[in-house]
């Protein structure tokens, strides 16, 4: 089941431009991430926040955290051609949970 | 540092073989994941071992086993493989299952025909 929802599920914009990517979830959590995945790869770790911290920056990274609504944002600053990638937040529920992900959102960036 | 290793890349099974997808990972990681991900599907996890001498099923374990053979290393075998198991298969790992993010292998694309 899943307990991240992104959305948009697909964005697309110019170079220069921000991104901004949304994520919705059920439960109580112990910390949100979001991870990036370029065609035919792995994921990469991008940003961890906690259940008790509601926004943090990585770099052109910018993670907001509302648990109130349940939900959370990630901003890309800037944007570059390279940022072009799809975006999963995934959740924790703490205790002896595993991480469940979203579907994710596809980022275009166009040059 | 390699991180998270997995063998093969690429994979055709007929229906009804079997094959171990290999995971390995140098970062003395304690838990471990395999995750299978599908068109529009997100990431499901299939089983995960929370430290050595552990496994526990995840939201999708049917038609899969595992084996943690050591703080390294962490198999997936598909028994009697079917259509409904093509789809692309990552390994993670992280330090402590609670609050480390994940390091993903390049993971495994496997095709039942």
């Amino acid at each position: 089941s899943q307990q991240g929802e992104e959305d948009p599920q697909a964005l697309s914009i110019q170079e220069g431009e921000n991104a901004t990517m949304n994520c919705s979830y059920k439960t109580s959590i112990n910390n949100l991430q979001w991870y990036r995945q370029n065609s035919g790869r792995g994921l990469v770790h991008l940003i961890l926040i906690r259940s008790n911290e509601r926004e943090k920056h990585s770099g052109r990274l910018r993670v907001t955290l509302d648990t109130s609504k349940k939900s959370s944002s990630l901003l890309i600053t800037a944007s570059r051609a390279a940022d072009t990638a799809s975006y999963f937040c995934a959740t924790d529920a703490g205790g002896y949970s595993t991480l469940t992900f979203g579907k994710g959102t596809m980022l275009l960036v166009s040059p | 540092n390699a991180g998270v290793t997995q063998t093969p890349k690429f994979q055709v099974l007929k229906t009804g073989q079997s094959m171990t997808l290999q995971c390995a990972q140098d970062m003395n990681h304690n838990s471990m994941y395999w995750y299978r991900q599908d068109p529009g599907m997100g990431l499901r996890l299939i089983y995960y071992s929370a430290s050595e001498g552990t496994t526990d099923k995840g939201e999708v374990p049917n038609g899969y086993n595992v084996s943690r053979l050591n703080k390294r290393e962490f198999s997936l075998r598909l028994e009697s493989a079917a259509p409904s198991q093509t789809s692309v298969y990552f390994c993670a790992s992280t330090t402590d299952r609670a609050g480390g993010g994940y390091t993903f292998g390049s993971g495994t694309r496997l095709t039942v025909v």
